[in-house]
């Protein structure tokens, strides 16, 4: 497809499992964004790559959150030891440029921490 | 009638009838505006944005305006129709710099038929 693609849809982790979230970004994309939006909320930005490199991570809630894009394409996000707190839509969103001009974002991945 | 739910202002109008969503950003820095709109367990799908040398921007049936002295972001949307029903976000960020979209609050909008 054309569009941003992110596997699995919906995961439902136990407290203290690690998972990983993947994202597609759009094929020749420069610029990968993660964000986290909690229920009624708006997305909040976690990390962000330009190709391989990763130029911002201040949004990451904890070192318990590692993001890498190893390719400069195909990128995860990896929760470690899962709290209930980390319950949320995980989003992907790229961008063909590199300033983030346009965003274009995946359906997300429904995190649910038993 | 526009009234604050328990977690997001809506919107409610008749389809047919023209809507305005209303933002007020936060950083008077910004220079790049963008209007998304969310439906249920989808992701954010871009509809317009504006650069902060403009006021005005139009698209297919919609409109964004900009006030940069009151900081203040508008999307109208002419005839409404039922598939236009959605949680709609206002995001903002600084392209002369390097910074991130940050996004209001969201605004849903019920069109009835």
């Amino acid at each position: 497809g054309a569009g941003v693609s992110q596997s699995p849809r919906y995961k439902v982790a136990k407290r203290g499992q690690d998972v990983a979230l993947r994202c597609d970004p759009i094929s020749g994309h420069v610029s990968l964004f993660w964000y986290q939006q909690a229920l009624g909320q708006g997305p909040e930005f976690l990390t962000y790559f330009q190709n391989e490199a990763q130029l911002d991570k201040s949004g990451l809630p904890s070192d318990r959150f590692f993001a890498e894009r190893p390719e400069g394409s195909v990128s995860t996000l990896k929760i470690q030891r899962t709290q209930q707190e980390d319950s949320a839509v995980y989003l992907c969103a790229s961008s063909l440029v590199p300033d983030g001009e346009k965003l274009f974002f995946g359906s997300g991945t429904q995190l649910s921490v038993l | 009638g526009e009234s604050v739910g328990l977690h997001l202002p809506t919107l409610s109008v008749q389809e047919g009838d023209n809507s305005i969503i209303n933002c007020a950003y936060s950083n008077s820095a910004s220079d790049y505006f963008i209007w998304y709109k969310q439906e249920s367990g989808k992701g954010p799908q871009f509809i317009i944005d504006i650069r902060s040398n403009m006021d005005k921007r139009q698209g297919q049936r919609v409109t964004v305006l900009l006030n940069k002295t009151v900081k203040h972001l508008s999307l109208q949307i002419a005839a409404t129709q039922p598939g236009d029903s959605a949680v709609y976000f206002c995001a903002e960020s600084l392209l002369s710099g390097y910074s991130t979209l940050t996004f209001g609050k969201g605004t849903m909008l019920l069109v009835s038929p």
